[in-house]
């Protein structure tokens, strides 16, 4: 079964505390693993898209990175504006669907 | 150029009444996508299409509907609302291939 795990659940950071988030998968082939961010009220961002272990993305202060099981979202020198709900997504290649984890919610204190 | 929009916002219904929710996209994606996100359990896939007129289920497909009578527009249905169908419910949409999917902003269902 295609599962897709996030931790930790809350994250609490000083502004400028770097750190890192998980997503953990299981998924009979992976097509594609994809990080959103969600703000309050809203929907889900594009962040980025991985496809083959090794692969490195980067965009400002964050940097997703992929390994065969799990993927990082990590954050240098965060910002109070990185405050969000950050969520993890995997396409398997059997298929057109996607399957969510539960998402890691940062909150950046000045 | 919209992305995509989602029609209404909010709504309120009483148990059993029936309502459809709108989203219309103005990308030429082929794909569409009907999700719901309830708290603790992250956005799981009600329904989803691959192009014009073709619908398919996903993994919480029970007690909803859909149509996709044109590329731009995917209609969720709830013919008779539950309680338990109180969500946030939201549209997405992607292009051939491995593009990413793009979100709507959300409809806010709340069934008393």
């Amino acid at each position: 079964e295609d599962q897709v795990t996030q931790s930790p659940e809350a994250l609490r950071l000083q502004e400028g505390e770097s750190s890192s988030l998980n997503c953990s998968y299981t998924v009979s082939g992976l097509r594609g693993l994809f990080w959103y961010r969600q703000d309050p009220g809203k929907g889900p961002e594009f962040l980025f898209t991985l496809y083959s272990a090794g692969e490195e993305k980067e965009k400002e202060r964050l940097k997703a990175t992929l390994t065969k099981k799990e993927s990082f979202l990590h954050i240098t020198a965060p910002k109070p504006e990185d405050s969000a709900t950050y969520l993890c997504a995997v396409q398997p290649n059997t298929g057109n669907q996607f399957y969510f984890g539960t998402g890691t919610s940062l909150t950046v204190i000045p | 150029n919209a992305g995509v929009t989602q029609t209404p916002k909010f709504r309120v219904l009483k148990t059993g009444q029936s309502m459809t929710l709108l989203c219309a996209q103005d990308m030429n994606h082929e794909y569409m996508y009907w999700y719901r996100q309830d708290p603790g359990m992250g956005l799981r896939l009600i329904h989803y299409s691959v192009g014009e007129g073709t619908t398919a289920k996903g993994e919480v497909p029970d007690g909803y509907n859909v149509s996709r009578l044109k590329k731009q527009n995917f209609l969720l249905g709830l013919e008779s609302a539950a309680p338990s169908q109180t969500s946030v419910y939201f549209c997405a949409s992607r292009g051939p291939g491995f593009d990413t999917q793009y979100f709507g902003p959300g409809t806010r269902l709340t069934v008393l």
